[in-house]
C-alpha cells in the first residue's frame, strides 16, 4: 500500500495568519493527490483533487502543490471557519489510502 | 444536488455480517463508481471498495486486499443505491462508515453512519 505521512500532526495558528500542511506518499502518487477537511461529527469534505484543482465551492484562498511525493497544502488567510482536520489522499494505487491527518487548531 | 444517505444496522454481532445500505438521491447511480470508506480514531480514513455501475443491472467492483473476501460491495439501479456487506466481524470492523461517488478521488460523501461491533 502506499502510505501517505502528514506533517505536522497538530498546527496552531491564528485567524488571518497562513497555514502550510505537508503530505509525503512512499512513492510516487504522480499527481493523483487530493486534500480533504473534515470538521468534528461530519463527512470529509474534497477540497483539492489531482494536486492543484479546487473542487466545486472551495475558496480561493485554499491551493495545492507539489508533485510525485511531496505534497502541499497552503490556506494563504486563515478564516475561523478553516480550522478542521485536513487529509490528503492518493488514488495512484489501490487500495486508495489515506494520510493520518493534520489537526489545525486555533491559537 | 447529489445526496447519499447510508443506512443500516447500528449494532452488529461479532461473528456476523454487517449490512449497510447508501442511497443516492438528485442523481442517477448509473453514470459513477460508488465507494466505502470507513473511520476509526485508530486506523483512520480506510478506503472498503467501490463499485462501478456497468449496466444489465451489474458493475465491476475493486476491494481492499486488507479485508480479503469478506467484502462485497453491489448496486441496484432500480432504486438508485448500492450495498456493502462485511462477513465475519470483529471488533476491529467497529467504525463510522461512509459512502461516497467515486471511486478514485471521492467528491460527495454521505454523512456516515456507525456501526459497533459487539460481543
Amino acid at each position: 500500500d502506499i502510505v501517505l505521512t502528514q506533517s505536522p500532526a497538530t498546527l496552531s495558528l491564528s485567524p488571518g495568519e497562513g497555514a502550510t500542511l505537508s503530505c509525503r506518499a512512499s512513492q510516487s502518487v504522480d499527481n493523483y493527490l487530493a486534500w480533504y477537511q473534515q470538521k468534528p461529527g461530519q463527512s470529509p469534505r474534497l477540497l483539492i483533487y489531482d494536486v492543484s484543482n479546487r473542487a466545486t465551492g472551495t475558496p480561493a484562498r485554499f491551493s495545492g502543490s507539489g508533485s510525485g511525493t511531496d505534497f502541499t497544502l497552503t490556506i494563504s488567510s486563515l478564516e475561523p471557519d478553516d480550522f478542521a482536520s485536513y487529509y490528503c489522499q492518493q488514488r495512484s494505487g489501490w487500495p486508495r489510502t489515506f494520510g493520518q491527518g493534520t489537526n489545525l487548531e486555533i491559537k | 444536488q447529489v445526496q447519499l444517505q447510508e443506512s443500516g444496522p447500528g449494532l452488529v454481532k461479532s461473528s456476523e455480517t454487517l449490512s449497510l445500505t447508501c442511497t443516492v438521491s438528485g442523481g442517477s447511480i448509473r453514470n459513477y463508481c460508488w465507494s466505502w470508506i470507513r473511520q476509526t480514531p485508530r486506523k483512520g480514513l480506510d478506503f472498503i471498495g467501490y463499485i462501478c455501475y456497468e449496466g444489465s443491472g451489474g458493475g465491476s467492483t475493486n476491494y481492499n486486499p486488507s479485508l480479503g473476501s469478506r467484502v462485497t460491495i453491489s448496486v441496484d439501479p432500480s432504486n438508485n443505491r448500492f450495498s456493502l456487506q462485511l462477513t465475519s466481524v470483529t471488533a476491529a470492523d467497529t467504525a463510522v462508515y461512509y459512502c461516497a461517488r467515486g471511486g478514485g478521488t471521492p467528491d460527495v460523501w454521505g454523512t456516515g453512519t456507525t456501526v459497533i461491533v459487539s460481543s
